[in-house]
C-alpha cells in the first residue's frame, strides 16, 4: 500500500512565524502535491513537483513556497504565516503514467 | 478552466436508505478522467474511483454504484443501502490530460451523515 505520511496532525503557529509542514511518501512516486482543503470550497492545489527540485505553481501560491531535495520528501513552506493561512493542508502523491492520487492525513494548522 | 460542482454541502439519511451524491463538471478537453474519494473523520482521503471520458459505461462495486454520463457532464454517485461508516464527506475531481501535473479540479464537497 502507499504510504503518504505528514509530520503532524495538528499545529498551532503565529502570525509572522516561519512554518514547514513535511511530507513523505514511501512509493518512489515522481509527483507530489500540496493541497489546502476550506469548507465549501473542496481541495485547492497551492504547489506540486513532478521530480526533485522541480516545481510548479498551483491554483493559489501566493504566500506559499515549496521544497523538494529528495525524491521522498515535499515541503510546504509558509514564509511569514497569517491568520488566511489557517486551514487544513493535504499532501498527496501519485506515479508517473498513473492518474490516482495519494493522500496524506492531513495536517490542521491555526495561525493565531 | 476546469470546474467540479457539488450543489449538495450536507445529505442526512437514516440508515439503509439510499443516497446520491451529484457531481456536475466543465471541462473543454475532449480526454480527461473524473474521481471521486472519500474523507471519513480521520482526514484521509481515499480513492474510490477513476473514470476516463471515453468510457461511459456505469460502474458498480458493492453497495457503491456511479452514472457517468457525458450529454449532461455529470457523474453521480449513489450509495445503496446506507451504513453508518459510510459518514464522510465525498470529493468528485476532475484531471485533463493535458493539465500540467495531471492537477486535480475538486468540487466543494458533500458530507453525508448516516444516522443509525
Amino acid at each position: 500500500d502507499v504510504k503518504v505520511t505528514q509530520s503532524s496532525r495538528y499545529l498551532v503557529k503565529r502570525t509572522g512565524e516561519k512554518v514547514f509542514l513535511e511530507c513523505v511518501q514511501d512509493m518512489d512516486h515522481e509527483n507530489m502535491f500540496w493541497y489546502r482543503q476550506d469548507p465549501g470550497l473542496g481541495l485547492r492545489l497551492i504547489y506540486f513537483s513532478y521530480d526533485v527540485k522541480m516545481k510548479e505553481k498551483g491554483d493559489i501560491p501566493e504566500g506559499y513556497s515549496v521544497s523538494r531535495e529528495k525524491k521522498e520528501r515535499f515541503s510546504l513552506i509558509l514564509e511569514s504565516a497569517s491568520t488566511n493561512q489557517t486551514s487544513m493542508y493535504l499532501c498527496a502523491s501519485r506515479a508517473s503514467g498513473s492518474y490516482e492520487q495519494y493522500f496524506g492525513p492531513g495536517t490542521r494548522l491555526t495561525v493565531t | 478552466a476546469q470546474k467540479v460542482t457539488q450543489a449538495q454541502t450536507e445529505i442526512s439519511v437514516v440508515e439503509k436508505e439510499d443516497v446520491t451524491l451529484d457531481c456536475v463538471y466543465e471541462t473543454r478537453d475532449t480526454t480527461y478522467y473524473l474521481f471521486w474519494y472519500k474523507q471519513p473523520p480521520s482526514g484521509e482521503l481515499v480513492f474510490l474511483i477513476r473514470r476516463n471520458s471515453f468510457d461511459e459505461q456505469n460502474e458498480i462495486s458493492g453497495r457503491y454504484s456511479w452514472n457517468f454520463q457525458k450529454s449532461t457532464s455529470s457523474f453521480n454517485f449513489t450509495i445503496t443501502a446506507s451504513q453508518v461508516v459510510d459518514s464522510a464527506v465525498y470529493f468528485c475531481a476532475l484531471s485533463e490530460a493535458e493539465a500540467a501535473g495531471n492537477k486535480l479540479t475538486f468540487g466543494g464537497g458533500t458530507r453525508v451523515l448516516v444516522k443509525p
